[in-house]
């Protein structure tokens, strides 16, 4: 099974910071690493997909990158509504396995 | 517009069962894949299990493999999991997920469903 690490697992930044996490696998997933966003008490949403294709609806201050086995995304100004838990996964092959989430929260 | 709608959560005994339903609408049931996702009490996201369109081709966690059994019922845009031999560490809300659509879109988790509670505890 392919293990997805994610750092830091928590970060604490203010409004208008520009914020980076990072994501890597136990091997290479070609560019099939996804992003998701998840608040307190609802269900994650889905943020980028294939390493760097923004899904419909969501801000271009939301960025990915990377290939193989290190990926990141990159948040150019936050906003409010950012502060949430960032969980990247894999779906290059089943399992289908997510990283452990990183917490980002207000400074 | 995607609706998913989980039910058949609640509180079972250690070696118990249980069966999650999830109905699906605003859209071609038959043409996604689905899938289970489960996040335990204050923990991170655990993928469970996905069927194929067709029901030709399903996957599971190690964790759950010979006790879970996903379904779908592509007539009645129906998803469902059998939950056999819980345990206390099965505990978790539990999603119900359609792939995003479009090309390589296995395990690209679009839409989700709000969720079904399952407490498994004596």
């Amino acid at each position: 099974d392919i293990q997805m690490t994610q750092s830091p697992s928590s970060l604490s930044a203010s409004v208008g910071d520009r914020v980076t996490f990072t994501c890597r696998a136990s091997q290479s997933i070609s560019g099939s690493l996804n992003w998701y966003q998840q608040k307190p008490g609802r269900a994650p949403q889905l943020l980028i997909y294939s390493t760097s294709k923004l899904e419909r609806g969501i801000p271009s201050s939301f960025s990915g990158s990377g290939s193989g086995t290190e990926f990141s995304l990159t948040i150019s100004s936050l906003q409010p509504e950012d502060f949430a838990t960032y969980y990247c996964q894999q779906s290059y092959s089943a399992p289908y396995t997510f990283g452990q989430g990183t917490k980002l929260d207000i400074k | 517009e995607v609706q998913l709608v989980e039910s058949g959560g609640g509180l079972v005994k250690p070696g118990g069962s249980l069966r999650l339903s999830c109905a699906a609408s605003g859209f071609s049931f038959s043409d996604y894949y689905m899938n289970w996702i489960r996040q335990a009490p204050g923990k991170g996201l655990e993928w469970v299990s996905s069927i194929s369109d067709s029901s030709a081709d399903r996957y599971y966690a190690d964790s759950v493999k010979g006790r879970f059994t996903i379904s779908r019922d592509n007539a009645k845009n129906s998803l469902s999991l059998q939950m056999d031999s819980l345990r206390a560490e099965d505990t978790a809300i539990y999603y119900c997920v359609r792939d995003r659509g479009g090309a390589a879109a296995a395990g690209l988790l679009g839409y989700w469903g709000q969720g079904t509670l399952v407490t498994v505890s004596s």
